[in-house]
């Protein structure tokens, strides 16, 4: 089992540009949430996808969108990216079991925007 | 609304010596409680979690929890720490009312292991 599984590790664009990081789910899995970790922050929620929907989202401008593809893979988008849009973005895949499950991390995809 | 408060933004030990790091959260419902580690660089590993019955739980690596429900805390322990224990600990809640597994995190505490 390979875990949730993000690519790519690391990305450096330029400020207003637009990324696509994407995430690969846990095996089993059907519900993914992406979270955004400034440095020396915990994570913050951003959005959770399930049955390729948006079903929750958090205090993020509409800029942040995602997609969430039939295999339950995912992918998160941000356009005109800002200076503040740097941090480590985190996916974490679950069941949608109603909660009483545990969320399975990836390693992160790292966006630095200069 | 909810939150989560990790009063400790550093805390440094010795090796060998015992760890408790504290965590309280701002629930309106029976909360669901996680720590998290993650060392440099890294994503998050789940040390343990707490839904429900024994309020004490135990984790991997050697870690323990206690839910206290009066006190609103889920603080993590460690009897003996080693060098690799160094890393950052995060506390969540979840999940918000409607469910979905959302998690609130609180700002982790950083910690540091003398040799």
């Amino acid at each position: 089992d390979a875990g949730v599984t993000q690519s790519p590790t690391h990305l450096i664009k330029t400020r207003g540009q637009q990324v696509t990081l994407r995430c690969s789910p846990k095996s089993g899995h059907d519900t993914v949430s992406w979270y955004q970790q400034a440095l020396g922050q915990g994570p913050q929620f951003i959005f959770q996808y399930y049955e390729e929907e948006e079903r929750q989202r958090g205090n993020f401008p509409d800029r942040f969108s995602g997609h969430q593809f039939p295999n339950y893979s995912s992918e998160l988008n941000v356009n005109a990216l800002l200076l503040g849009d740097s941090a480590l973005y985190l996916c974490a895949s679950s069941l949608a079991s109603g909660g009483r499950t545990e969320a399975f991390f990836g390693q992160g995809t790292r966006l630095t925007v200069v | 609304a909810q939150s989560v408060t990790q009063p400790d933004i550093h805390i440094t030990v010795s090796e060998g010596a015992s760890l408790e790091l504290r965590c309280n959260y701002s629930y309106g419902a029976t909360p669901y409680l996680f720590w998290y580690v993650q060392s440099p660089g890294q994503g998050l590993q789940l040390l343990l979690k707490y839904f429900s019955g024994d309020t004490l739980v135990q984790g991997i690596k050697g870690f323990e929890a206690e839910f206290k429900r009066s006190q609103s805390s889920f603080n993590l322990r460690k009897p003996s720490v080693h060098w690799s224990d160094a890393a950052e600990y995060f506390c969540a809640v979840g999940p918000l009312p409607g469910g979905y597994n959302k998690l609130i995190f609180g700002a982790g505490t950083r910690l540091a292991v003398h040799p």
